[in-house]
């Protein structure tokens, strides 16, 4: 069974950092490239970021592109995401996600349950 | 940059199936998506990749009920013999050139 556990979500101030993991089992995870996306309260779904298998396709969205950063560690099973400058409007429930093939095109087909960042003074 | 249209809302009864609609941008007609939906306090689940042909490969453990076609720029998601926990919120993604749109989403209520 596909498992996307995330962590590091937490209330920080503006402009400051963190970052984000996500730990995915039940795969090999080194087969699959990885997304990040994201959900403000009551709001729709944005796709953040995503990363190929072999990190070398990485793509960010216009709203934190020079902001956040993407990186993945096979031998470990594990996803990141470091988000520096934060802004309130940054303020959401991250989902890590899984892809369905190894590369960046094509669907999203697991996620992961969130983690809850908020950014507020 | 491609773009997805979805309606903000549907209705059907218990029992009944319902029709939703993802709209792709000019020029991106031939664009695969995939469906999700998001149940009240959930996080998503993958229902589907939906291709231009109409050809779908569905998530694992997706009901029957669930299927997709397409028609021109349009990929839709129907839902036939519609239960309670049907009502949710259903996305469409597409992927582009590596850069993920998503849809505003539609919100089903099963009447």
């Amino acid at each position: 069974e596909v498992q996307l556990l995330e962590s590091g979500g937490g209330l920080v101030q503006p402009g400051r950092s963190l970052r984000l993991s996500c730990a995915g089992s039940g795969y090999t995870f080194d087969d699959y490239a990885m997304h990040w996306v994201r959900q403000a309260p009551g709001k729709g779904l944005e796709w953040v970021s995503g990363i190929s298998w072999n990190s070398d396709t990485i793509n960010y969205a216009d709203s934190v592109k020079g902001r956040f950063t993407i990186s993945r560690d096979n031998v470990k099973n594990s996803l990141y995401l470091q988000m520096n400058s934060l802004k309130s409007e940054d303020t959401a429930l991250y989902y890590c996600t899984k892809a369905a093939t190894l590369g960046s095109l094509s669907p999203i087909d697991y996620w992961g349950q969130g983690t809850l960042v908020t950014v507020s003074s | 940059q491609v773009v997805l249209t979805q309606s903000p809302s549907a209705s059907a009864s218990l029992g009944a199936s319902v029709k939703l609609t993802c709209t792709l941008s000019s020029g991106h007609s031939r664009y695969a998506i995939a469906w999700h939906q998001q149940q009240p306090g959930k996080g998503p689940r993958y229902l589907m990749k939906l291709n231009s042909d109409g050809s779908h490969i569905k998530g694992d453990g997706i009901p029957d009920r669930f299927s997709g076609s397409s028609s021109g720029a349009e990929r839709y998601l129907t839902i036939s013999s519609l239960q309670s926990e049907d009502e949710a919120d259903y996305y469409c993604q597409t992927w582009g050139t590596g850069i993920h749109v998503f849809g505003a989403g539609t919100k089903v209520t099963v009447l």
